[in-house]
């Protein structure tokens, strides 16, 4: 166990629907960074979030938002989701940019039928 | 743009023999190497790390060596064990921008065989 908890592990939806993933960091850290890995992709940076403000956001669509609440926990909301959304989506924690200190989650796995 | 790219997707070393992986980037502005290591149905997690006032750095069977004229990384896992079979992501950082974030390669499967 990582430390850092993403739920759900699996989901499987519809083409336009609207799901949310969840991540709840490591105690003590306060970045909270979101990575999607499509088939034979390697992780591409979506957002970071430090202690609840965004600090840098990646190659993330309009249709895909997030953000963290007080108690640091962070959700990912994708909506009118496409079959190219199907990927493994990671969250990581940090306690602020120490690389070294960058844990994951175990992803969700999201599938858009 | 890939600006960090690892080019061989797979990898076959038969057991107590040595693995290189490689990594090549394309941002000079990369100053933070980092190698993840990624088992099925689990979150990458940290191997190792180096940085860019270092050619080299070891921690156990794993050392990892830094060419910033050329650009290029590698990881050497020695001796290689069944259990070393995973994923291996490359990643890079620049510590003077605003965004600390990293960027990944594509990854490469690690097979050890016996």
């Amino acid at each position: 166990d990582s430390g850092v908890t993403q739920t759900p592990k699996h989901l499987i939806t519809a083409t336009g629907q609207r799901v949310t993933l969840r991540c709840s960091p490591r105690s003590g850290d306060l970045s909270v960074y979101w990575y999607q890995q499509s088939l034979d992709q390697g992780l591409q940076f979506l957002i970071h979030y430090y202690n609840g403000e965004e600090r840098a956001k990646g190659n993330i669509l309009e249709r895909f938002s997030a953000q963290q609440f007080p108690d640091l926990h962070s959700e990912l909301n994708l909506s009118s989701l496409e079959l190219g959304d199907s990927a493994l989506y990671f969250c990581a924690s940090s306690v602020v940019g120490a690389t070294s200190s960058y844990t994951f989650g175990s992803g969700t796995r999201l599938t858009v039928v | 743009d890939q600006q960090v790219k690892q080019n061989s997707p797979s990898l076959s070393v038969q057991e107590g023999r040595i693995s290189i992986l490689n990594c090549d980037y394309t941002n000079s502005m990369f100053d933070y190497f980092l190698w993840y290591k990624k088992y099925p149905a689990e979150g990458p997690t940290f191997l190792i790390s180096i940085s860019s006032i270092k050619d080299k750095n070891e921690d156990g069977r794993f050392t990892v060596f830094l060419n910033k004229s050329a650009k290029h990384l590698s990881l050497h896992i020695v001796p290689s064990q069944p259990g070393d079979s995973a994923v291996y992501f490359c990643a890079a950082y620049d510590s003077t921008g605003t965004a600390s974030k990293l960027t990944f390669g594509t990854g490469t499967r690690l097979q050890v065989t016996l």
